[in-house]
């Protein structure tokens, strides 16, 4: 039962371009949404998180929207740079259920120049 | 400020061997996380230790992982005996507030 899912397992983005990277999720008690940022041969690194009692945060060139409704949130990159060459995990939690995660199974986003 | 230390980083074993793996959370974290990621897939928590007890274990396939974590600070898991479809990246995670999270680098594990 995949309960958070990232349907697009990579994305090729042109350096300067905007990066858009979605994640769906079943559970409605789901109630905080967290990115990661996976390079090779390390651990994950957070990278901006979204609880749902808002629909946008901004960090930098980083922005995470969620829509509720649709059960669906993305992060958008802009504008992309070649670092930004990673995996990238969609993560979710419930309240109550003592901050345990579940990831999606990632979306690799290569930066080309 | 030190970030999580898991050791070893690589490990190849043959089938029904044991193995453990070790983790040092980043200090003063009351939080530590054990997860499996197998290749393809996103990390799966395995255990969830609140100093040195445990709040979910729920997927830790207990019949032959088991977890420890020592007066609340280092952690140790142990696979004991090894089945091929182990062979994964356990990562070690510590957390101070609810959420965010701090993953060590993992180690690789392949079973033969």
């Amino acid at each position: 039962d995949q309960q958070v899912k990232q349907n697009s397992p990579s994305l090729s983005v042109q350096e300067g371009r905007i990066s858009i990277l979605n994640c769906d999720y079943t559970n409605s008690m789901f109630d905080y949404f967290l990115w990661y940022k996976k390079y090779p041969a390390e651990g994950p690194t957070f990278l901006i998180s979204i609880s749902s009692i808002k629909d946008k945060n901004e960090d930098g060139r980083f922005t995470v929207f969620l829509n509720k409704s649709a059960k669906h949130l993305s992060l958008h990159i802009v504008p992309s740079q070649p670092g930004d060459s990673a995996v990238y995990f969609c993560a979710a939690s419930a309240t109550g259920t003592a901050s345990k995660l579940t990831f999606g199974t990632g979306t690799r986003l290569q930066v080309t120049l | 400020e030190a970030g999580v230390a898991q050791s070893p980083r690589y490990k190849i074993i043959e089938k029904r061997q044991s193995v453990a793996f070790w983790c040092n959370p980043i200090s003063g974290h009351a939080t530590l996380y054990w997860y499996q990621q197998i290749l393809g897939q996103g990390p799966k928590l395995l255990i969830q230790f609140q100093n040195n007890g445990v709040v979910d274990d729920s997927q830790l396939p207990k019949d032959r992982f088991s977890a420890e974590r020592l007066k609340g600070v280092d952690s140790t898991l142990k696979i004991q005996p090894a089945k091929l479809e182990d062979s994964a990246v356990y990562l070690c995670a510590s957390s101070l507030n609810v959420y965010e999270q701090y993953f060590g680098p993992g180690t690789r594990l392949t079973v033969t």
